[in-house]
């Protein structure tokens, strides 16, 4: 158990719908990071958060967004879903702002299903 | 596009054997990661290597960091059944820019 919780485990929706996905970081941690793994992808990062603040930008899409509450807690939103949107969303936690510099921790991942 | 090759891409292997997986890049990292990740979960980090040249081991694992921090590799002794997994390695270009390669998919058959 790495401390990083997501949810929800799994999501089947359906395209052109809006989903959120959340993530709470482990104790302590400041950064959170968004990822996203395909099959034909791999895992993709998607977006990095710490303290608040917007601090990395990767693959994201502009249909998805993301926030960092003050409690820490990161939210995931993605809109006007597509079949390719199908995926594994990862959420992970570092206590610094370096991404490469710091052990990031996985949450166990949100399988979003889109039909 | 991948910026990280990562070979082989599938490797299945008899426990008790050796070997070697390869991450490379045409680009400089500034460190490297390598994770594992077992079905249905997150990777979890194994090392982080910084400078060109450093050879670290964990247990049965060695793992190997370019002169030139454009390459890595993984070598694994004497394979067992637990090290089933996908192994991915995760190289840094700039202060946080990280990227991961698609990974190499390992099983160990008892």
């Amino acid at each position: 158990d790495s401390g990083v919780t997501q949810t929800p485990k799994h999501l089947i929706t359906a395209t052109g719908q809006r989903v959120t996905l959340r993530c709470s970081p482990r104790s302590g941690d400041l950064s959170v990071y968004w990822y996203q793994q395909s099959l034909d992808q791999g895992l993709q990062f998607l977006i990095q958060y710490y303290n608040g603040e917007e601090r990395a930008k990767g693959n994201i899409l502009e249909r998805f967004s993301a926030q960092q509450f003050p409690d820490l807690h990161s939210e995931l939103n993605l809109s006007s879903l597509e079949l390719g949107d199908s995926a594994l969303y990862f959420c992970a936690s570092s206590v610094g702002p370096s991404g490469t510099h710091n052990e990031q921790f996985f949450g166990p991942g949100t399988r979003l299903t889109v039909l | 596009t991948q910026l990280l090759e990562q070979s082989p891409q599938f490797l299945s292997i008899q426990e008790g054997e050796n070997l070697t997986v390869y991450c490379n890049s045409s680009s400089v990292f500034s460190s490297l990661q390598w994770y594992r990740q077992e079905p249905g979960e997150g990777p979890v980090l194994l090392v982080t290597v910084v400078t060109g040249g450093e050879v670290k081991k964990l247990k049965r694992l060695t793992f190997q960091f370019g002169d030139a921090r454009k390459d890595s590799s993984l070598h694994i002794t004497a394979a067992q059944p637990g090290d089933t997994g996908l192994y991915l390695c995760a190289g840094a270009y700039n202060n946080n820019d990280m990227r991961f390669g698609a990974g190499t998919r390992l099983t160990v058959k008892p």
